[in-house]
């Protein structure tokens, strides 16, 4: 799989955007961009992912430049329960099944 | 509905001991996945369940790792002579099918070594 590369750590206020990037240049035509994160003492919880458009669900965006070597995941109300290790994560669908965790970023959101 | 589960939430062991760490995947998901998280690190795989068979086992250190799924449900992450290396929180997840779906986690079990 791909490698990606993140920000160790991000600081944002309550209620602001928390805007999270993520560099994944090497990514190949057919893989995907997945997030997810691990709140403390928890197990990762999936929040979004693309291939090249795009996508927005109940918990974020996630916007993927044009040639797809960098995407941003956008968390647009940030709360304090959004505090929590952030992984960018690329990966085939339908091939290896496991994903490969970088050290991701580490987001704290400040009241 | 139930999410994964694992037992047990923490467990104490000593240098050599043998180890089971358990995992019961969401009802119904086909695919389960075994991974160990150092502190301060991500994730790290382990091995991967289609079924009842390993579809990808190379991620397991070494051969004192052992995993099963007999039934294709329920899965046992088996270690033998434990080292304080092995000392991490062992994270279980499951997903539907095995097509790049989204993997639920469990909470992990923390295994410490001493």
């Amino acid at each position: 799989d791909a490698k990606t590369t993140q920000p160790t750590s991000m600081d944002c206020a309550e209620g602001r955007a928390a805007n999270l990037p993520c560099n994944h240049s090497t990514i190949s035509g057919n893989e995907y961009v997945y997030w997810y994160r691990q709140i403390h003492s928890q197990g990762p919880q999936y929040i979004i992912h693309g291939l090249k458009n795009n996508e927005t669900n109940e918990m974020a965006s996630l916007i993927i430049t044009e040639d797809r070597k960098s995407s941003t995941l956008i968390l647009p109300h940030a709360t304090l329960r959004d505090t929590a290790v952030y992984y960018c994560i690329v990966r085939v669908l339908g091939g290896a099944q496991k994903l490969v965790f970088g050290q991701g970023t580490r987001l704290t959101i400040n009241p | 509905g139930a999410g994964v589960s694992q037992t047990p939430s923490n467990k104490v062991t000593e240098k050599g001991k043998y180890v089971e760490l358990r995992c019961d995947p969401i009802s119904g998901h086909t695919a389960l996945y075994w991974y160990r998280q150092s502190l301060g690190q991500g994730p790290e795989f382990l091995i991967y369940f289609q079924g009842t068979g390993a579809a990808d086992d190379s991620g397991l250190p070494n051969d004192r790792f052992f995993a099963v799924r007999p039934e294709g449900s329920v899965s046992t992450l088996k270690i033998q002579r434990t080292e304080r290396g092995d000392s991490a929180v062992y994270l279980c997840a499951s997903s539907l099918f095995s097509t790049g779906d989204e993997q639920f986690f469990g909470p992990g079990t923390r295994l410490t070594v001493l």
